[in-house]
């Protein structure tokens, strides 16, 4: 297994509420990404980071934000939850190699969330 | 830019007959290829991947992958499949800006 850590594994919460997902990386790693998926469905990248102070939106649009102050740290936060976010956000990180792509991800347990 | 296609959604075996998930990729110059695996309720976890060398590529959990340039292929296989096998599979180019762009998947069912 790999050192990256979500809180909380499971969320249920009502609309209109303010919700962090906390992501953690012990590995060292640069890059670090942010993914949404339901249940036994592909994945969508949804914001990723090659490093401090750099954050980019991925192919999927989200309403959600994130911030990257710390190397190992990389929250997902969304200001008005809704039930349209009910879904699965997993966080994974990677190393940097010269051959760029060839980068493997390393993925943490993932947050369920549910929103009422 | 570089993309796969796995053409069986589901694939469903025996325990101990072979396991084969397919995986056909469409790139230009030399791919990068990985596959990963999810376990239910689980994150993904890293399995094998291609960059150069040789083709035959081993991973984790017994699994092993060969990539065939003339068939443009990247099939995963198990000799003997295990029940504990029984997952969403991946098959994962990087996708431009070299981010991994996975699919569907492939969901694996080993019976007793």
């Amino acid at each position: 297994e790999a050192d990256i850590y979500q809180t909380p594994r499971y969320l249920v919460i009502g609309t209109g509420k303010k919700i962090t997902l906390e992501c953690s990386q012990t590995m060292g790693h640069d890059k670090m990404y942010w993914y949404q998926q339901d249940p036994g469905m592909e994945l969508h990248l949804i914001h990723y980071s090659y490093g401090v102070n750099s954050t980019e939106k991925g192919d999927l649009s989200s309403e959600s934000t994130v911030s990257r102050i710390r190397t190992e740290h990389f929250p997902l936060t969304l200001e008005s939850a809704r039930p349209s976010h009910t879904s699965q956000y997993l966080c994974a990180s990677s190393e940097v190699y010269s051959s760029g792509g060839a980068e493997t991800q390393y993925f943490g347990p993932g947050t369920r969330l549910l929103v009422l | 830019a570089q993309s796969v296609a796995q053409p069986e959604d589901q694939v469903n075996v025996a325990e101990g007959n072979p396991l084969t998930v397919k995986c056909t990729y469409s790139v230009s110059g030399n791919p990068y290829l990985f596959w990963y695996v999810q376990y239910p309720n689980r994150g993904l976890q890293f399995l094998l991947k291609y960059i150069t060398g040789d083709n035959l590529v081993k991973g984790s959990y017994g699994f092993e992958a060969e990539f065939n340039k003339s068939q443009t292929s990247f099939h995963l296989k198990k000799p003997s499949a295990l029940v504990s096998d029984s997952a969403l599979y991946f098959c994962a180019p990087p996708s431009n800006d070299y981010k991994l762009s996975f699919g569907a998947g492939t969901t694996v069912t080993v019976r007793a």
